[in-house]
C-alpha cells in the first residue's frame, strides 16, 4: 500500500524551529520528487516546497524562502522540512505529498498531515 | 508565478444538481491541471489530472476540461458524498499554485 506518513508536528514559540519528518512506504521512494503542502485553518492548500529525486534541485515558496529547508534520505525512505524563525502565519497543517513519476507531474498520493502551532 | 482564479467560492447546492467549478490561470498552462476533493480533517483526493483525465476508481459524474488559462470541473448530479471543497492545482511550473477552493454546501 501506498503510504506517506508525516510526523514532528506540534507547539512552538514565534521564532522557533520545528523539523517534520515524512516515511514513505510501498513504493521506491528515491525514483520520485516530493513535495511539502500546508493548510493554515480554515484556508486553502499552500504549495511550500518542492525536492527532486536527488536532492539537487529544490523551490520554496516566497512565504517560506529562506526559513525553511527541504530535504531527503532516500536510504531511509524519508523527506524532512527543516523550519526555522516561525511565525503565528506559519500554523498549519503541514501534508507531503509524492509528484508523480512524469516529467510535467500532480501530486498523487499524500500523507494524513501533520499539525504545527505557533504561539506563544 | 503563476496565479489560479478558482469561483465561486462558496456553492449553494442540492443532491441531483449540476455543478460547475472554474479556474483561471494568469498564464498558459496547457493542459497541466489537477482538480482535488477535500474533505474535513482529511488531506486532498485527487479527482482529475491532465485538465480531463479521471483517476482511476472516481465516478463518472466528474469531468473536467479546459486547456490554455480557463478550466472547468463538472460533477453532473451531486450525491451526498460530494459535499467538499475542491482545488485546482496548476502544475506547469514546479512553483505549484492551487486555487483559492470551493465549497459545496447544502442548499
Amino acid at each position: 500500500e501506498l503510504q506517506l506518513v508525516e510526523s514532528g508536528g506540534g507547539l512552538v514559540q514565534p521564532g522557533g524551529s520545528l523539523r517534520l519528518s515524512c516515511a514513505a512506504s510501498g513504493f521506491t521512494f528515491s525514483s520520485y520528487e516530493m513535495n511539502w503542502v500546508r493548510q493554515a485553518p480554515g484556508k486553502g492548500l499552500e504549495w511550500i516546497s518542492y525536492i527532486s529525486r536527488s536532492g539537487s534541485n529544490i523551490y520554496y515558496a516566497d512565504s517560506v524562502k529562506g526559513r525553511f529547508t527541504i530535504s531527503r534520505d532516500n536510504a531511509r525512505n524519508s523527506l524532512f522540512l527543516q523550519m526555522n524563525s516561525l511565525r503565528a502565519e506559519d500554523t498549519a497543517v503541514y501534508y507531503c505529498a509524492r509528484k508523480t513519476f512524469d516529467l510535467v507531474g500532480y501530486m498523487d498520493v499524500w500523507g494524513k498531515g501533520t499539525t504545527v502551532t505557533v504561539s506563544s | 508565478d503563476i496565479q489560479m482564479t478558482q469561483s465561486p467560492s462558496t456553492l449553494s447546492t442540492s443532491v441531483g444538481d449540476r455543478v460547475t467549478i472554474t479556474c483561471r490561470a494568469s498564464q498558459t498552462i496547457s493542459v497541466w491541471l489537477a482538480w482535488y476533493q477535500q474533505k474535513p480533517g482529511k488531506a486532498p483526493k485527487l479527482l482529475i489530472y491532465k485538465a480531463s483525465t479521471l483517476e482511476s476508481g472516481v465516478p463518472s459524474r466528474f469531468s473536467g476540461r479546459g486547456s490554455g488559462t480557463e478550466f472547468t470541473l463538472t460533477i453532473s448530479s451531486l450525491q451526498p458524498d460530494d459535499f467538499a471543497t475542491y482545488y485546482c492545482l496548476q502544475y506547469n511550473s514546479y512553483l505549484y499554485t492551487f486555487g483559492q477552493g470551493t465549497k459545496l454546501e447544502i442548499k
